[in-house]
C-alpha cells in the first residue's frame, strides 16, 4: 500500500512559468514531509522540509504547502528553469516508523526553454 | 568532496553469487540508511542504523544484511542473489540519532544487475 502518492507520474512547464507537483499521503501519524530532486544516475538531494506544525515553508524559488486536513502538501517552483527539470520525489517521515522515510513514486518535471 | 559515495556503481552478476556494496560518508552523520528504488521506481528503505540500534524493514530478505566496520560506513551484503534482486541501491547517512527529523543525504546509486 503506497501511503505516499504523487498522482502525476509527469508535468511539463514553460521556463519562467510556475511548476507545481503535488503530494498526497494516507498515514495521519507523518508529521514531517521533505522533497526531493533527483537527476539520472545521481541520488535524490534534499531539496525542502515542512514539519506538520506549519502549513508554509519557502526557500528561494521553490514553496511547501502542507494541508494537514487534506493529507496533501505541494511543492511550488517560481520561477522554473530548465535547471529545474529532474524527478522530484515527496517523502514522509513519522515517529511511529523510527523516523524513516516513506516516499512517493515521484514526478518527472520537464522545464521548457 | 563526495558527502556519501557507493562503491561500486554498477554491479553485474550471476543468480546465487554473493556480493557487497560499499557505502562511506564523511559528514560526521551519526546514522546510515540502505534504499533500494525497483523497476517500479519506488525508494524504499531498507535498513536504518546508528551505533545503537539496528532498524531493519521487515519485508528484507535475511540474504540482506548491513554491516558498518566504523561510524562512516555501512556496506551491504547480500547472500544467493536473486532475479528479483535487480535494482539501484541507495545508501544515505543523516545527523543526530534515529529519535530526530533531519533530511538525509544520499549517494548516487549502485545499479544491480542479476543475470
Amino acid at each position: 500500500d503506497q501511503q505516499v502518492k504523487q498522482n502525476s507520474p509527469s508535468l511539463s512547464v514553460q521556463e519562467g512559468r510556475i511548476s507545481i507537483l503535488n503530494c498526497d499521503y494516507t498515514n495521519s501519524m507523518f508529521d514531517y514531509f521533505l522533497w526531493y530532486k533527483k537527476y539520472p544516475a545521481e541520488g535524490p538531494t534534499f531539496l525542502i522540509s515542512i514539519s506538520s506544525i506549519k502549513d508554509k515553508n519557502e526557500d528561494g524559488r521553490f514553496t511547501v504547502f502542507l494541508n494537514k486536513s487534506a493529507k496533501h502538501l505541494s511543492l511550488h517552483i517560481v520561477p522554473s528553469q530548465p535547471g529545474d527539470s529532474a524527478v522530484y520525489f515527496c517523502a514522509a517521515s513519522g515517529r511511529t516508523g523510527s523516523y524513516q522515510l516513506t516516499f512517493g513514486k515521484g514526478t518527472k518535471l520537464s522545464v521548457i526553454p | 568532496d563526495t558527502a556519501v559515495s557507493q562503491t561500486p556503481k554498477y554491479l553485474v552478476t550471476q543468480m546465487g553469487n554473493d556480493k557487497s556494496i560499499k557505502c562511506e560518508q564523511n559528514l560526521g552523520h551519526d546514522t546510515m540508511y540502505w534504499y533500494k528504488q525497483d523497476s517500479k521506481k519506488f525508494l524504499k528503505i531498507m535498513f536504518s542504523y546508528n551505533n545503537k540500534e539496528l532498524i531493519i524493514n521487515e519485508t528484507v530478505p535475511n540474504r540482506f544484511s548491513p554491516k558498518s566496520p566504523d561510524k562512516a560506513h555501512l556496506n551491504l551484503h547480500i547472500n544467493s542473489l536473486e532475479l528479483g534482486d535487480s535494482a539501484v541501491y541507495f545508501c544515505a547517512s543523516s545527523p543526530g540519532g534515529q529519535g530526530t527529523y533531519q533530511p538525509q543525504h544520499f549517494g548516487d546509486g549502485t545499479r544491480l544487475s542479476i543475470l
